[in-house]
């Protein structure tokens, strides 16, 4: 069956350290995106990517990057960690095309910034 | 920028009866309305998508409304049961752009 996976599920990690959550998606999917998800505020759009070498920044982008070299993976870097970058990270993908709009998502990332 | 709304954030009710989850939107120029369910721990899953020409959508014991217009969708969940209990969110998503707008949520609790 088609999934999408996160890795690693829980992470810590200090302050200035740079952290690449994985983002893996067998749908083949042309839409893929990163949420944060933080008490109060729902999910929040941190990047997204409509295809191979396309990427875009959502709502809550500073002190995060992404790439897509492929259709599967969308990694996502936070360069220089931060306390206020500790929250919980969801990875979603997409097809493109009327009626196909519906999101899939992966279990999350939790992260913790020490 | 589209802006959603859910309330109440939680709400309680016994096994067996109705629950209504509200949800609202400032701008109506929308593409489609999406709701979901997250477990705790857990990622979301698709429950209902309703496009900007649909007045509702059904599955199984799920029913969801919308009326552009107003800026407003209901979700309703006949029956209650205990499995029901999680955290619904709503989304919406714009003409030409397949992201989404998330609402915060509502966690329901459904008492045995």
């Amino acid at each position: 069956d088609a999934e999408i996976t996160q890795s690693p599920r829980h992470k810590i990690t200090e302050t200035g350290r740079q952290v690449t959550l994985a983002c893996h998606q067998t749908w083949n999917h042309n839409n893929m995106f990163w949420y944060r998800q933080d008490l109060g505020h729902g999910l929040r759009l941190i990047h997204y990517s409509y295809g191979v070498h396309d990427t875009n920044k959502g709502e809550v982008s500073d002190g995060y990057s992404v790439s897509r070299s492929n259709t599967e993976d969308l990694p996502l870097t936070l360069e220089s960690a931060a306390s206020s970058q500790t929250s919980v990270y969801f990875c979603a993908s997409s097809e493109t095309g009327q009626g196909q709009e519906t999101q899939y998502f992966g279990p999350g990332t939790r992260l913790l910034v020490l | 920028k589209q802006e959603v709304t859910q309330i109440p954030a939680a709400l309680s009710v016994p096994e067996g009866e109705n629950l209504v989850l509200n949800c609202s939107f400032t701008d109506s120029a929308i593409y489609n309305l999406q709701w979901f369910r997250q477990d705790p721990g857990k990622g979301l899953t698709s429950l209902l998508l309703i496009q900007s020409s649909q007045r509702e959508q059904t599955s199984g014991r799920l029913n969801a409304s919308l009326d552009k217009s107003s800026g407003r969708s209901t979700l309703y969940i006949a029956a209650s049961q205990p499995g029901d209990s999680a955290t619904y969110l709503c989304a919406v998503g714009a003409f030409g752009d397949y992201k989404l707008s998330f609402g915060a949520g509502t966690t329901v609790t459904v008492r045995a």
